[in-house]
């Protein structure tokens, strides 16, 4: 069954440290894949995408991902954390089977500390 | 521009009632999606709609329907209001191969 696990439900980083989100996939066909941010008691906002083409992804407030097909994964990164990236972030893998519908994860929420 | 649009933001049901949740979005999307948000489990899909006129049942669409006269409008009607039910509800929509626009939500709570 195609599925997506994002691995640890909880991270906390410290201010200035990497942030590191992790993202896996099943699936045979490689497909496009997104990243949402969710702040609190907002809707889900669309931080970056990868459909085909470059896999390093830039996106929005300084966050990049890249799309290993060997390692079917798409982990989130930033450099250096800041407070204003507190939230709750998803996954999401738009499966070649599944028309325009999207499968998301269970999300991470990312604390960050002073 | 609105983008997605979603109303009322809460509600507070009764076992056994029943309610619709609205949805709009001024984009000119086909697709239209309805979502529900529980804690821990991520978002699941309930159903969506590739046109107006065509709707089809996600991964949770027990107790719940929906229709689409227009482009702009898929409501979610709850019938039968059930504890279960209880959760945060977006509508999202989106062009033909694009990304999700989500609207702010609506919270649920069925007691």
């Amino acid at each position: 069954a195609q599925s997506v696990t994002q691995l640890g439900s909880h991270v906390s980083v410290s201010e200035g440290a990497l942030v590191l989100l992790r993202c896996n996939y099943s699936s045979s066909v490689p497909p496009y894949l997104f990243w949402y941010v969710q702040y609190p008691n907002q809707g889900l906002q669309l931080l970056l995408k990868y459909t085909t083409g470059a896999t390093l992804v830039k996106g929005i407030n300084g966050f990049e991902a890249e799309f290993k097909k060997s390692e079917t994964s798409f982990h989130l990164t930033k450099p250096s954390a800041h407070m204003s990236d507190a939230a709750e972030y998803f996954c999401a893998v738009r499966f070649g089977s599944s028309g325009d519908k999207l499968t998301f994860g269970t999300g991470t929420r990312l604390a960050v500390r002073p | 521009n609105a983008g997605v649009t979603q109303t009322p933001k809460f509600r507070i049901l009764k076992i056994g009632q029943s309610m619709t949740l609205q949805c709009a979005q001024d984009m000119n999307h086909n697709y239209m999606y309805w979502y529900r948000q529980d804690p821990g489990m991520g978002l699941k899909l309930i159903y969506y709609s590739v046109g107006a006129g065509i709707t089809d049942k996600g991964e949770v669409p027990n107790g719940y329907n929906v229709s689409r006269s227009t482009t702009e409008d898929f409501p979610l009607r709850l019938e039968l209001a059930a504890p279960s039910q209880t959760s945060v509800y977006f509508c999202a929509s989106s062009p033909e191969g694009g990304e999700l626009f989500f609207g702010e939500g609506s919270r649920l709570t069925v007691l």
